[in-house]
């Protein structure tokens, strides 16, 4: 059972305007959120993250919202570049358990339009 | 430069072959960890290690084997025992002092022919 959900495959937005890629979570053990940025054929690269302390981080472009009573995060990108154009995976931790390693949603492919 | 490495970037074995995936990180990390992604899904943990000689089981761990006997490298050996595995495959670490902030090496796109 997928316990982080990226429901949108795929989005797309015109430069210049906002994106956001939402991701959801069953688990309520997960304590750490993160975004990560992916090429083809490349590893994926940190974006931004958030502790389950915090409703919202910013750095930059990117802003990450977290909702803790929906189990919702919201990464926002303003304004959209063409570089932007990438995979997004919303990823999560349950540091507090122990345990170790980020548990993945399956991405969302964010198209720029020029 | 600092960096994970993994080689090599493309891999081919023949069914029934076991094959070992290199990384390799210059910067000074404690805990590493292997992932793989298929197409259309996300990254999924199969090995990780927090420390040097200690390794744990990631959610899908079966067919695979891993060793840590130095800080900066994490092989991952693909047996022959599991049932699929052309997958790109992701090495990544971190320092004990980042919350939960994975730096991910460039990947290895393993083919079984």
């Amino acid at each position: 059972d997928q316990q982080v959900k990226q429901n949108s495959p795929s989005l797309s937005v015109q430069e210049g305007r906002i994106s956001i890629l939402n991701c959801d979570y069953t688990n309520s053990m997960f304590d750490y959120f993160l975004w990560y940025k992916k090429y083809p054929a490349e590893g994926p690269t940190f974006l931004i993250s958030i502790s389950s302390i915090k409703d919202k981080n910013e750095d930059g472009r990117f802003t990450v919202f977290l909702n803790k009573s929906a189990k919702h995060l919201s990464l926002h990108i303003v304004p959209s570049q063409p570089g932007d154009s990438a995979v997004y995976f919303c990823a999560a931790s349950a540091h507090v358990s122990g345990a170790d390693g980020l548990t993945f949603g399956k991405g969302t492919h964010l198209i720029i339009q020029p | 430069d600092g960096g994970i490495t993994q080689s090599p970037k493309y891999l081919f074995r023949k069914e029934g072959q076991n094959v070992t995936l290199s990384c390799e990180q210059n910067l000074n990390h404690d805990a590493m960890y292997w992932y793989r992604q298929d197409p259309g899904q996300g990254l999924r943990l199969i090995y990780y290690s927090q420390i040097v000689n200690d390794f744990q089981k990631g959610d899908i761990a079966e067919g695979y084997s891993v060793s840590r006997e130095k800080k900066e490298s994490f092989p991952l050996t693909v047996t022959s025992a599991q049932k699929n595995p052309t997958a790109f495959y992701l090495c990544a670490s971190r320092t004990q002092f980042s919350y939960n902030e994975q730096f991910f090496g460039p990947g290895t796109r393993l083919t079984v022919l």
